[in-house]
């Protein structure tokens, strides 16, 4: 089976600058959870949708960070205005529940911000 | 409070020894535990998990992990170490539907 597919790979912006990030899960699952994962640290949660609904996103900085799953399928992360503390890569993962499922990621976004 | 705990920030071991990678948990009721492996350059992938049942359970490339609810812990496990294990390995945990993720520990496997 296809696995979870990010795009883009790489961003480089400036500060100030809005950033998108996209992700596509696994067919069929209904669980998807964005993460940031900065050098050197575990992964962050930022909001994991069930289906097309939220969860949580206790630790999403809503001031200027954003994320939809409008048809329960794939889903967008977006940054703006982006800070220098935002450089980081952004994981997708996507599991079949949110039980005892184990996750499956993809490959990451390496944000820079300068 | 923090729900995982990865003690080591680093872990050296010499090839063909075992090795023992630590973690400690904390969380209201039956936990679902698991070890996640992060190779230089490419994604993190899922290695085992417990759910219930036996508290020995086996995972990919031979390693496996032990569930010890007194002691709240789910130390990785491998008998004998490759070059190749060296990596960065995470625990996590899901607490009340929401995943919780260790700091990390970095493997390293010397020739």
């Amino acid at each position: 089976e296809a696995g979870v597919a990010q795009s883009p790979r790489y961003k480089i912006i400036e500060k100030r600058q809005s950033v998108a990030f996209w992700c596509n899960p696994i067919s069929g699952h209904a669980t998807l959870y964005w993460y940031q994962q900065i050098l050197g640290q575990g992964p962050k949660l930022l909001i994991q949708f069930q289906n097309n609904g939220v969860v949580d996103d206790s630790q999403l900085p809503k001031d200027r960070f954003s994320a939809e799953r409008l048809k329960g399928v794939d889903s967008t992360l977006k940054i703006q205005p982006a800070k220098l503390e935002d450089s980081a890569v952004y994981l997708c993962a996507s599991s079949s529940s949110s039980g005892g499922n184990e996750q499956f990621f993809g490959p990451g976004t390496r944000l820079t911000v300068l | 409070a923090q729900s995982v705990a990865q003690p080591e920030d680093q872990v050296n071991v010499a090839e063909g020894n075992p090795l023992t990678v630590k973690c400690t948990y904390s969380v209201s009721g039956n936990p679902y535990l698991f070890w996640y492996v992060q190779y230089p350059n490419r994604g993190l992938q899922f290695l085992l998990k417990y759910i219930t049942g036996d508290n020995l359970v086996k995972g990919s490339y031979g390693f496996e992990a032990e569930f010890n609810k007194s002691q709240t812990s789910f130390h990785l496990k491998k008998p004998s170490a490759l070059v190749s294990d060296s990596a960065l390995y995470f625990c996590a945990v899901r607490d009340s539907g929401l995943p919780h993720w260790g700091a990390g520990t970095k493997l390293i496997i010397k020739p």
